[in-house]
């Protein structure tokens, strides 16, 4: 049972415009979330992350948000670089002592120049 | 400071060969990690250790054994690999989880195939 979701494999965005990528999760015990990017032949690397205090939280060209009613989560990047193109992983876990990650299967960020 | 490392990079096993994975962290880091991804399944936990001397089980942990001896290295050993056990493993470290906000740092990977 995938617990975090990310139903979009790829996505392709032109250079300069806005790429958004989504992420779905079931368990209602995740209190915080974050996305890791990870490039070919390299381990992945994080990104942002978000609190279920919070519902945005921005660093730069990267915002996430976050929908807790509808246990939904999406990134923001503006604008879109081709440096950005990559895999995009959502992974989650909760906060009492576990360190855990639920990974999501990621999306596959192609920006076009 | 290299941060996460793993050895070997590529590895080619027979049915039934045993190997061990190694992966060491210069951080000082209380947590490790090994996870492998598979297309379409995303990055699922094998084992993780939370100090020295502690292992446990995470997601998938059937076929793989694990020892954490020292603080810095965490070992992956597979005693009779199968087919099914062809993936990219990677392992990964983070500090203690005092915040709660402490991010896993990933070594480059191991792509493994069994024939």
């Amino acid at each position: 049972d995938q617990q975090v979701k990310q139903n979009s494999p790829s996505l392709s965005v032109q250079e300069g415009r806005i790429s958004i990528l989504n992420c779905d999760y079931t368990n209602s015990m995740f209190d915080y979330f974050l996305w890791y990017k990870k490039y070919p032949a390299e381990g992945p690397t994080f990104l942002i992350s978000i609190s279920s205090i919070k519902d945005k939280n921005e660093d730069g060209r990267f915002t996430v948000f976050l929908n807790k009613s509808a246990k939904h989560l999406s990134l923001h990047i503006v604008p879109s670089q081709p440096g950005d193109s990559a895999v995009y992983f959502c992974a989650a876990k909760w906060d009492f002592g576990n360190e855990k990650l639920t990974f999501g299967t990621g999306t596959r960020l192609t920006i076009i120049p | 400071n290299a941060g996460v490392t793993q050895t070997p990079k590529f590895r080619v096993l027979k049915t039934g060969q045993s190997m061990t994975l190694l992966c060491a962290q210069d951080m000082n880091h209380e947590y490790m990690y090994w996870y492998r991804q598979d297309p379409g399944m995303g990055l699922r936990l094998i084992h993780y250790s939370v100090g020295e001397g502690t292992t446990a089980k995470g997601e998938v942990p059937d076929g793989y054994n694990v020892s954490r001896l020292k603080k810095q290295n965490f070992l992956l050993g597979l005693e009779s690999a199968a087919p099914s056990q062809t993936s990219v493993y990677f392992c990964a470290s983070s500090q203690t989880h005092s915040t709660g906000t402490d991010t896993q740092y990933f070594g480059p990977g191991t792509r493994l195939t069994v024939l």
